[in-house]
C-alpha cells in the first residue's frame, strides 16, 4: 500500500531554512487527482495545512506563511519537498506530509499521511 | 480564510454513550467538509468525506452530516479505541482549514 515518510533535520537554527522531504513508496506520485501537502501542528495545538504541489509542478502556498515557503517535486525518485525560510521559534512544530484525494464533488480530503517530524527552531 | 469553529473542544462520555460533535463554518457551503481522528502522537486518519461518506476500512458507528454552515460528526455508540481528538476540515475554499479539535474522553 502507499505509504509516505518525510525526513530532514529535527533542529533548525533561527533565520535559516527549513526542508523537508516526504517519500512516496507504493504508488506514483505522477497519479492524477492527488495533491501532495504539507501540514504542520504546533505543540498541543490543532492543524494548519501548508499548501500543495501537483506532479506537474503547479503549486498552491497558504498565504499565511507570505512568500517563505517552496515546494518542489521530483517525480524521479518519488518525493515532494517543502522549503520554509527564514524560521523563527514560532514554526517550531510537528510537520506531516499527506495526499489530498479528490473526489467528484471537488472535494479534498486527506486520506494519507506520513508518520510526521518534529523540527524544532532554536539556536 | 474560512473559520471552523468545533463545539464542545473536550467532552467525557461513558462507554456506548453516543457522541455528537459540532462544526461551524463562518461561510456557507454544501459537501467540503471532513472529519479526522488523531490519537496521541499519531497522524489524523480520515474518517468522513464530503460531508457524509465513510472512508474505507472506518467502523459504521461513525457518521457525519450537513450543510450550509453547521456540520455534524456522531459516534453512534461510543468506544474505548475511540479516545482521541476529532478535527473538522473544509475544502470550499483555499486555503483550506481545519477547526481547533474536540477531545473525546471516557468518563
Amino acid at each position: 500500500q502507499v505509504q509516505l515518510q518525510e525526513s530532514g533535520p529535527g533542529l533548525v537554527k533561527p533565520s535559516q531554512t527549513l526542508s523537508l522531504t516526504c517519500t512516496v513508496s507504493g504508488g506514483s506520485i505522477s497519479r492524477a487527482g492527488y495533491y501532495w501537502s504539507w501540514i504542520r501542528q504546533h505543540p498541543g495545538k490543532g492543524l494548519e495545512w501548508m499548501g500543495y504541489i501537483y506532479y506537474s509542478g503547479s503549486t498552491y502556498h497558504n498565504p499565511s506563511l507570505k512568500s517563505r515557503v517552496t515546494m518542489s517535486v521530483d517525480t524521479s525518485k518519488n518525493q515532494f519537498s517543502l522549503q520554509l525560510k527564514s524560521v523563527t521559534a514560532a514554526d517550531t512544530a510537528l510537520y506531516f506530509c499527506a495526499r489530498a484525494w479528490v473526489t467528484d464533488y471537488s472535494n479534498y480530503s486527506f486520506d494519507l499521511w506520513g508518520q510526521g517530524t518534529l523540527v524544532t527552531v532554536s539556536s | 480564510d474560512i473559520q471552523m469553529t468545533q463545539s464542545p473542544s473536550s467532552l467525557s462520555a461513558s462507554v456506548g454513550d453516543r457522541v455528537t460533535i459540532t462544526c461551524r463554518a463562518s461561510e456557507t457551503f454544501t459537501g467540503y467538509l471532513n472529519w479526522y481522528q488523531q490519537k496521541p502522537g499519531k497522524a489524523p486518519k480520515l474518517l468522513i468525506y464530503a460531508a457524509s461518506s465513510l472512508q474505507s476500512g472506518v467502523p459504521g458507528r461513525f457518521s457525519g452530516s450537513g450543510s450550509g454552515t453547521d456540520f455534524t460528526l456522531t459516534i453512534s455508540s461510543l468506544q474505548p479505541e475511540d479516545i482521541a481528538t476529532y478535527y473538522c476540515q473544509q475544502s470550499y475554499s483555499a486555503p483550506w482549514t481545519f477547526g481547533q479539535g474536540t477531545k473525546v474522553e471516557i468518563k
